[in-house]
């Protein structure tokens, strides 16, 4: 067990629709990165939260956009949902940026 | 070219044998390198980090660097069968703060 929790564990949507997943991180850390995996694939690198400021980006567009808050913990929200934002989503909390990161068990989203 | 390679499997070695997963990476700048190992339907579990050339030991895994060759393996000795999983390699390069994955290996160790 690492400390790092996500919520929900599953989650059904609708093409167009927003959902919002949410992380918290293992205690004492303060970065918080999320992660999309596809069936079959590595993780892929979303963005990454140092101190409640986006401190990094991968190649997600707009519609990917994030939070954290003054406790550490993180919200990864999905706008206009696509058949294509179906993955895993992991949230992955380390002490500082470049450090070691560890993963929560991650949340299954399915749009259909 | 992919940032980061793995060869993609399956890979079976029947137990107790030992189990070799290998990795190159493209970013001459990479400074560290993770293996983390991830059953089925969960979420990857860290294994071992390593930062500089040569071997480093944990019990049944052994992690090697050559950053001249740009390639990391891990090694799992004694393999059992709950070591079936995939194995994914990533890697932090310096200017960077996130983890660049690969696609993973993944191994079945046959009883």
């Amino acid at each position: 067990e690492t400390g790092v929790t996500q919520s929900p564990t599953h989650l059904i949507k609708t093409r167009g629709q927003q959902v919002t997943l949410r992380c918290s991180s293992q205690s004492g850390h303060n970065t918080v990165s999320w992660y999309q995996q596809a069936l079959g694939q590595g993780p892929q690198f979303i963005f990454q939260y140092y101190r409640e400021e986006e401190n990094g980006r991968g190649n997600f567009p707009p519609r990917f956009s994030g939070l954290q808050f003054p406790n550490y913990s993180s919200e990864l929200n999905v706008n206009a949902l696509e058949l294509d934002d179906s993955a895993l989503y992991l949230c992955a909390s380390s002490l500082g940026g470049g450090d070691t990161q560890y993963f929560g068990p991650g949340t299954r989203l399915t749009v259909l | 070219q992919k940032e980061v390679e793995q060869n993609s499997g399956p890979l079976s070695v029947p137990e107790g044998a030992i189990a070799s997963l290998n990795c190159t990476y493209s970013d001459r700048g990479s400074q560290s390198f993770f293996w983390y190992r991830q059953y089925s339907g969960k979420s990857p579990e860290l294994i071992m980090f390593i930062y500089s050339n040569g071997d480093k030991e944990d019990g049944r895994f052994t992690a090697q660097l050559n950053k001249a060759s740009q390639y990391v393996s891990l090694l799992i000795r004694d393999s059992q069968p709950s070591d079936s999983a995939t194995y994914l390699c990533a890697v932090n390069p310096g200017s960077a703060r996130q983890l660049t994955f690969g696609s993973g290996t993944q191994l079945t160790v046959l009883p």
